[in-house]
């Protein structure tokens, strides 16, 4: 079992609502990733770290935010949530060799 | 860019039996990983086998084996002895080991599912 942990592990939630993802890693991992994915379906990239304070955009076009202020913990922040935004969140960390998933969110968004 | 196509949403293997999930990608670098991870239904996704671009041994973990072609850019994963615990959605994944900092590239996934 990785040793990467995310949470909550189900949220639902109204429209227009702040919400926050927690992710964290206990590996030392400086690589770190954000995934949404809607069940049984491909994995689009939303974000990704190389380090702290370095963040990146990827390739799904998404309205959260992302920050790495510490090494172990990379959250992702919805500033208005929508319906459109309902879906599993997957945070990943990794080196070269090896990229391990946290369990998920799955955020609903009413 | 490096492109992962995987042209089999989805397939079916009797237990048992054996069962082997197509994976193409296509890159101009000499130098990479690839992977297939497993993501059973609501649980965590794990890595299954890894293969490294310059070595010509095709990587085999217990039951699950790969077939390399590095000419034909083709990376297949074979379950032999399937069980009812594979069902779950397949992705084959590259990693360039040249390009600096680049995040994994997914194909789309299979859906296997296992009939007892």
């Amino acid at each position: 079992e990785a040793d990467i942990y995310q949470t909550p592990r189900y949220l639902v939630i109204g429209t227009g609502k702040k919400i926050t993802l927690e992710c964290s890693q206990t590996m030392g991992h400086d690589k770190m990733y954000w995934y949404q994915q809607d069940p049984g379906m491909e994995l689009h990239l939303i974000h990704y770290s190389y380090g702290v304070n370095s963040t990146e955009k990827g390739d799904l076009s998404s309205e959260s935010t992302v920050s790495r202020i510490r090494t172990e913990h990379f959250p992702l922040t919805l500033e208005s949530a929508r319906p459109s935004h309902t879906s599993q969140y997957l945070c990943a960390s990794g080196d070269w060799a090896e990229q391990f998933f946290g369990p998920g969110t799955r955020l609903t968004v009413l | 860019a490096q492109t992962v196509t995987q042209s089999q949403p989805e397939m079916s293997v009797q237990e048992a039996e054996t069962v082997t999930l197509s994976c193409t990608y296509d890159t101009s670098e000499s130098d990479y990983y690839l992977f297939w991870y497993k993501q059973p239904p609501s649980r965590q996704m794990i890595l299954v086998i890894r293969q490294e671009a310059y070595k010509q041994q095709n990587a085999t973990e217990n039951r699950f084996s790969v077939n390399f072609q590095k000419a034909a850019k083709s990376f297949s994963l074979k379950i032999s002895d399937s069980q009812l615990g594979d069902a779950a959605m397949y992705f084959c994944a590259y990693r360039s080991r040249n390009s600096g900092n680049t995040p994994l590239v997914f194909g789309k996934g299979t859906r296997l599912s296992v009939i007892a």
